[in-house]
């Protein structure tokens, strides 16, 4: 079955970078678009980016661009995200998502998700 | 970007009722790529439908996706106590998609 697993939670000071991991089994990994969603507590989910597994390519979105870095290691089937210049607004959990249906296919939303990554910025 | 707005915020129900959601677009989403996402507290979020109205293997009938263009709605007939959750709508048109900002639905 598809699974997402990803790592443990973070504590970064502001200023810092969080780099998040996402290892994935249960498909072929380079046939599936995978993206990152994060959510701050209490508030609503936030699309950040997708990466593009066999060719590496990203799309982010423009309030992450410059900031944010998407990632892969085929050896291993894992995907990264790593997000620099680290503030208080950044305190949220962070998940890796797949999308429904091969990137050959047309265009589907994200059918499996990740646990989650807390990430906590803080002095 | 594409703008999506839900409304109500929260819809305050009753097992057994119907719930009708709403998700508008500043732009026409093209091909309705427009998905809905139900999720509850410590839960990553759970796909329900996409294609605006084509359910996700496994989604009860009692929930339906309708619209096109700028204006979607999720229908929820016949409430089950574990529907009350959090609902998003998402747009994955473009290279950068979007989500609404979440309807709750309450007991």
């Amino acid at each position: 079955q598809v699974q997402l697993v990803q790592s443990g939670a973070e504590v970064k000071k502001p200023g810092a970078s969080v780099k998040v991991s996402c290892r994935a089994s249960g498909y072929t990994y380079t046939a599936y678009y995978l993206h990152w969603v994060r959510q701050a507590p209490g508030r609503g989910l936030e699309w950040m980016g997708r990466l593009h597994p066999n060719s590496g390519v990203t799309d982010y979105s423009p309030k992450f661009q410059g900031r944010v870095t998407m990632a892969r290691d085929m050896s291993i089937s894992t995907v990264y995200m790593e997000l620099t210049r680290l503030n208080s607004d950044d305190t949220a959990v962070y998940y890796c998502a797949r999308t429904l249906a091969a990137i050959a296919a047309a265009p589907t939303p994200l059918g499996y998700w990740g646990q989650g990554t807390l990430v906590t910025v803080s002095s | 970007d594409i703008v999506l707005t839900q409304s109500p915020g929260t819809l305050s129900l009753s097992p057994g009722e119907s719930a009708t959601l709403s998700c508008r677009a500043t732009q026409r989403v093209r091909n309705s790529f427009l998905a809905w996402y139900q999720q509850k507290p410590g839960q990553p979020p759970r796909l329900l439908i996409y294609g605006a109205s084509s359910r996700d293997t496994g989604i009860p009938d009692r929930f339906s996706g309708s619209g096109s263009g700028t204006d979607f709605t999720l229908t929820i007939s016949r409430l089950e106590p574990e529907d009350f959750a959090v609902y998003y709508c998402q747009q994955y048109t473009s290279s950068s998609w979007t989500f609404g900002q979440g309807t709750t639905v309450e007991i």
